[in-house]
């Protein structure tokens, strides 16, 4: 299966700030599977990111996704109070599914 | 809007089956990919199977002798079976609903903590 690697663990930031999310995978993801979640505890994990770069409906416009093959970055522009969370990618290029460890987005 | 709620025994003894039901709201269950997920403080997220209205169903290699996901249209809502469980399989269960061409889990459920123990 893929295994996803996920840095850092933890990102300590302030509002305002920037945040760079990498996701890595053990071998190439075809055809662009690889999205990402936000999940806040006690809430249900929300798809952000599908196809790599594609928001889904309602995510604002700080979240972007890049990149190919085996690299890939979820980038939040400017960090609102409320997106503070843990980051997962995931990857259906190669079944089964797999998750990335995620990168928890820590108050500073 | 779409909502899932997982429901089902919070703690299972082991060698014994473990069972979920999710139920849905805001949509029918039929032409849709259903699926179950789990997440341990050991494995992470984990991905256990699918079901679709026309019976198919596909599984994790690491679960696939053990787990049957199967989906009742008139109550719209699908189940997990997970048999011969040991403390290995405590987890938070969740269920999704997969997006086709976003190949993306779109709408999760809260998630509920199954503990296996005796």
């Amino acid at each position: 299966e893929v295994v996803l690697t996920q840095s850092p663990g933890t990102l300590s930031l302030s509002p305002g700030e920037g945040a760079t999310l990498s996701c890595r995978a053990s071998q190439s993801v075809p055809n662009t599977y690889l999205n990402w979640y936000q999940h806040k505890p006690g809430r249900a994990p929300r798809l952000l990111i599908y196809n790599v770069a594609t928001r889904a409906t309602g995510i604002p416009d700080r979240f972007s996704g890049s990149g190919s093959g085996t690299d890939f970055t979820l980038t939040i522009s400017r960090l609102e109070p409320e997106d503070f969370a843990v980051y997962y990618c995931q990857q259906y290029g190669t079944a089964p599914v797999t998750f990335g460890g995620g990168t928890k987005v820590e108050i500073k | 809007q779409v909502h899932l709620q997982e429901s089902g025994p919070r703690l299972v003894k082991p060698s014994e089956t473990l069972s979920l039901t999710c139920s849905v709201s805001g949509i029918s269950t039929i032409g849709y990919y259903w699926n179950w997920i789990r997440q341990s403080p050991v494995k992470g997220l984990e991905w256990i199977g699918y079901i679709f209205h026309t019976g198919s169903s596909r599984y994790n290699p690491s679960v696939r002798s053990r787990a049957t996901v199967s989906l009742d249209t008139s109550k719209n809502q699908f189940t997990l079976r997970l048999t011969s469980v040991t403390a290995a399989d405590t987890a938070v269960y969740y269920c999704a609903k997969w997006r086709e061409g976003a190949n993306a889990f779109d709408v999760w459920g809260l998630g509920t903590l199954v503990t296996v123990s005796s």
